[in-house]
């Protein structure tokens, strides 16, 4: 049984271009959460998706928009990357109002 | 708004001490859920425990145990007799009812030593 996957693992950008990240949930669960976690910090929560619909949205600006497809997989897409968009991303899946979440392992978006 | 805090940074052992991570919290809700993730050198964070505000009784779980105290907003970790397999950050997180959003503290850095 997988767990979450996330690709691609590593990825470097510029400074103004665009980039989607990709989550494949466990099996069986139906909620994407995305998180953002900056060096040296804990992870901050970017939005959830149940239902092909962002169900919470935490304080980040409208650059950050999400997908979730009929087969529960999502995607993260930030426009106009900013230096400060450097971090690590991470995909939780979970049953909706489930006890656990359950991380991939991320992938580390690198803006130059 | 809530917060939560993890004082120590981090913290240094040689391996079969106990060691306890401290966590406090701030909310003004009364139902909320407290949580505790491992995050190994692979990025993945690993589920340790949840815990609702209405169940202050302490949890062991093998070498892992946890105290949670409303009167102080506090949720300790202790492990018992820390392996070198310990080692990584661990993160304090609150959620509140009926809310899947997880917030996390910055995390305490825990190396064991041979």
């Amino acid at each position: 049984d997988a767990g979450v996957t996330q690709s691609p693992t590593h990825l470097i950008k510029t400074r103004g271009q665009q980039v989607t990240l990709r989550c494949s949930p466990k099996s069986g669960h139906d909620t994407v959460s995305w998180y953002q976690q900056a060096l040296g910090q804990g992870p901050q929560f970017i939005f959830q998706y149940y239902e092909e619909e962002e169900r919470q949205r935490g304080n980040f600006p409208d650059r950050f928009s999400g997908h979730q497809f009929p087969n529960y997989s999502s995607e993260l897409n930030v426009n106009a990357l900013l230096l400060g968009d450097s971090a690590l991303y991470l995909c939780a899946s979970s049953y909706l109002g489930g006890e656990k979440l359950f991380f991939g392992s991320g992938t580390q978006l690198s803006v130059l | 708004a809530q917060k939560v805090t993890q004082a120590q940074t981090e913290i240094s052992v040689v391996e079969k001490e106990d060691v306890t991570l401290d966590c406090v919290y701030e909310t003004r809700d009364t139902t909320y859920y407290l949580f505790w993730y491992k995050q190994p050198p692979s990025g993945e964070l690993v589920f340790l425990i949840r815990r609702n505000s209405f169940d202050e009784q302490n949890e062991i779980s093998g070498r892992y145990s946890w105290n949670f105290q409303k009167s102080t907003s506090s949720f300790n970790f202790t492990i018992t007799a820390s392996q070198v397999v310990d080692s990584a950050v661990y993160f304090c997180a609150l959620s509140l009812y009926n809310t899947d959003k997880l917030i996390f503290g910055t995390g305490t850095r825990l190396q064991v030593f041979p």
